[in-house]
């Protein structure tokens, strides 16, 4: 079946643009996490959405970053003015449960550049 | 808090074994391992729960030390397909159930 897809796969914007950033997870899973990944870093967890429970945010770096998940299927990151420093590959995974106890299935990221 | 991953670096030549370890300054419920190979997304190699359960792959061994809050994956006889980065994930009692902590990484270098 069909894995975790991403769009864009690229993504190059000013500082100060708002960019969003879509995720599609594999249907049926209820998990859906979004990470941030700078050159040479590790995974830098964002923000979680089990079901219809509310999202855990204590990721978020700022208030300049924001997530939706419509309908317990698609998600949208969204930056608000973005800054240099906002530069990384933005990845999204999806699991069928609680992501603690099912293995996580990542998508192929989005890398944002903000000249 | 993200769990410290050592080494940081390691080369091989195919066929030697490699130990990757990783621990926490939390009580841990879970540890998940992922492999990323430049440029792709990471893929699950095995997760270790609580309690002694364990799911991934047969190939790969790991181990989950509770009192310790520590973790270690086990490379034996690499292949030049084992190299790649290494990523431990926790899942700890202070964060959101599901919610998984990663570490930084531990590059894995195989030669001929």
């Amino acid at each position: 079946g069909a894995g975790v897809s991403q769009s864009p796969s690229n993504k190059v914007t000013e500082k100060g643009k708002d960019v969003e950033l879509r995720c599609d997870p594999i249907s049926g899973h209820t998990a859906l996490y979004w990470y941030r990944q700078s050159l040479g870093q590790g995974l830098e967890f964002l923000i979680y959405f089990q079901g219809n429970s509310a999202p855990d945010k204590s990721g978020l770096p700022s208030d300049r970053f924001s997530a939706e998940r419509t309908g317990g299927s698609v998600s949208t990151l969204t930056i608000q003015r973005t800054q240099q420093e906002d530069s990384a590959v933005y990845l999204c995974a999806s699991s069928p449960g609680s992501g603690a106890y099912n293995e996580q299935f990542f998508g192929p990221g989005t890398r944002l550049t903000v000249l | 808090q993200q769990p410290v991953q050592s080494p940081q670096a390691v080369i091989l030549r195919e066929g030697e074994d490699a130990v990757i370890n990783c621990s926490s300054s939390k009580a841990l419920y879970s540890v998940h391992w992922y492999r990323q190979k430049h440029g792709e997304a990471p893929v699950f190699l095995m997760i270790l729960l609580k309690g002694g359960e364990q799911k991934g792959h047969e190939k790969i061994s790991a181990s989950f030390n509770e009192k310790k809050q520590q973790s270690s994956l086990y490379l034996t006889a690499s292949q030049l397909s084992y190299s790649g980065t290494y990523f431990c994930g926790t899942g700890d009692y202070g964060g959101s159930q599901g919610n998984l902590i990663f570490g930084k990484g531990t590059k894995l270098s195989v030669k001929p």
